[in-house]
């Protein structure tokens, strides 16, 4: 069974600094996608960052970044010049590559921002 | 389309009552998923809908629980005989069917459910 470990309850950061949120993962796939999601305060979850396992390059959205270690089954969040918005519970979540079923994510236990 | 949207809310209930919650979710959305969050957890998959066609079920979801997702649009959730290890957050999720995106989950608010 594939899972998920986020393990870091709480991270806090100045504003305009930056921080990294870590996320260990277990799964005998090959193929899969990671992603990052933010939830804020009594508001809905929001994708912030997506990785495709098949792809070397870490991928980056705006101030949000990753470092996907796949070998070391690593993927760690980076927010850059960190801002009062970010305050946030932030989830990893993992789903294999199955083209045609199911995407259901696998979460972990979240890091509060 | 605003996303996601689920009702209601919120939902106090009586333990051993019957309560139904509702997902519309992302109209050109084929795929629908329903989680629970318990809380300081991380959501918990429940069940997942193909258009009309409920394909997969956790083993989470007892047989106190059904879903539906009549004419593959909204979807409804109803728990029968409500117990106190209910209450949790139950959230809704659509993806499109679309290969290069299938993976991309939308979240809608939640409907937050207390069992007293």
């Amino acid at each position: 069974a594939q899972t998920v470990t986020q393990s870091q309850p709480e991270m806090s950061v100045q504003e305009a600094e930056t921080v990294t949120l870590s996320c260990t993962y277990d799964t005998s796939e090959s193929d899969y996608y990671l992603f990052w999601y933010k939830q804020p305060p009594s508001r809905q979850m929001i994708l912030v960052i997506r990785q495709e396992a098949y792809k070397q390059q870490n991928a980056t959205e705006n101030r949000f970044s990753v470092n996907f270690q796949k070998a070391a089954k690593s993927f760690s969040l980076k927010i850059s010049d960190s801002q009062l918005g970010d305050a946030a519970m932030y989830f990893c979540a993992y789903t294999p590559r199955n083209t045609g079923t199911a995407s259901k994510l696998t979460f972990g236990t979240g890091t509060r921002l | 389309d605003t996303g996601v949207s689920q009702n209601p809310r919120h939902k106090i209930t009586k333990r051993g009552q019957n309560v139904t919650f509702r997902c519309d979710p992302i109209s050109e959305h084929n795929r629908l998923y329903w989680y629970r969050q318990t809380l300081g957890q991380g959501p918990e998959f429940l069940t997942y809908f193909q258009n009309e066609a409920q394909l997969e079920k956790s083993r989470l979801l007892s047989d106190r629980f059904s879903a539906e997702r009549p004419k593959g649009s909204f979807s409804t959730l109803e728990i029968q005989r409500t117990e106190q290890g209910d209450s949790a957050m139950y959230l809704c999720a659509s993806s499109p069917l679309a290969v290069s995106r299938e993976d991309e989950q939308y979240f809608g608010p939640g409907t937050r459910l207390t069992v007293t």
